[in-house]
């Protein structure tokens, strides 16, 4: 396994255009999250995902924002109508194992530009 | 609701020598989760260090160690020995021992200098 992948790497879209990012977790994590870092930030939190279920999203996800784990296993996040202020990194992340002292483990990101 | 604060944007050291990093937080929970980040240029970020709030001993990864002052609530990193390598963006986050999100500060960009 070769860590938490995301895909694409970049994404250029037009104001208006719906767009959809994909994460694929490390293979035996059953916790999926999803963050966003603007330019000279640190990772805000979007939503988070106990294998199939949705246990927690951000205010920050608005309505145009829609994010899926179908099977419990990798991940979509869907921005419809973006906005220039959607322009940012999108990180998803990964963790497993039981109790609470466990380490999330982080993808490269996709980078998004509205133009 | 928690907050993270890094007060250096930026920070430079000469390689082999030592930087310490500060960050400080703010909660009301007494069972958390300390974490630093490190994050290359356009690279993943990876975990450097955590500490556990209810142990008094501060953690140490090789180079890296942190001073965790509960009380201040301070968790500075430490990084001796700095390596050319060692140049990324660093993070400090919070996570609430109930909870599986983290919260991070704004960063801190560190240059080392040959």
């Amino acid at each position: 396994d070769t860590g938490v992948s995301q895909d694409p790497r970049h994404k250029i879209t037009k104001r208006g255009q719906n767009v959809t990012f994909r994460c694929d977790p490390i293979s035996e994590h059953n916790r999926l999250y999803w963050y966003r870092q603007t330019l000279g930030q640190g990772p805000e939190f979007l939503t988070y995902f106990q294998n199939e279920a949705q246990l927690e999203k951000s205010r920050l996800l608005s309505d145009r924002f829609s994010a899926e784990r179908p099977k419990g296993s990798f991940s979509t996040l869907e921005i419809q109508r973006t906005e220039q202020g959607d322009s940012a990194m999108y990180l998803c992340a990964s963790s497993g194992g039981q109790g609470k002292n466990t380490e999330a483990f982080f993808g490269q990101g996709t980078r998004l530009t509205v133009v | 609701a928690q907050t993270v604060t890094q007060s250096q944007p930026e920070m430079s050291v000469q390689e082999a020598e030592t930087v310490t990093l500060s960050c400080t937080y703010d909660t009301s929970e007494s069972d958390y989760y300390l974490f630093w980040y490190k994050q290359p240029p356009s690279r993943q970020m990876i975990l450097v260090i955590r500490q556990e709030a209810y142990k008094q001993q501060n953690a140490t990864e090789n180079r890296f160690s942190v001073n965790f002052q509960k009380a201040a609530k301070s968790f500075s990193l430490k990084i001796s020995d700095s390596q050319l390598g060692d140049a990324a963006m660093y993070f400090c986050a919070y996570r609430s021992g109930g909870a599986q999100k983290l919260v991070f500060g704004q960063g801190t960009r560190l240059t080392i200098n040959p």
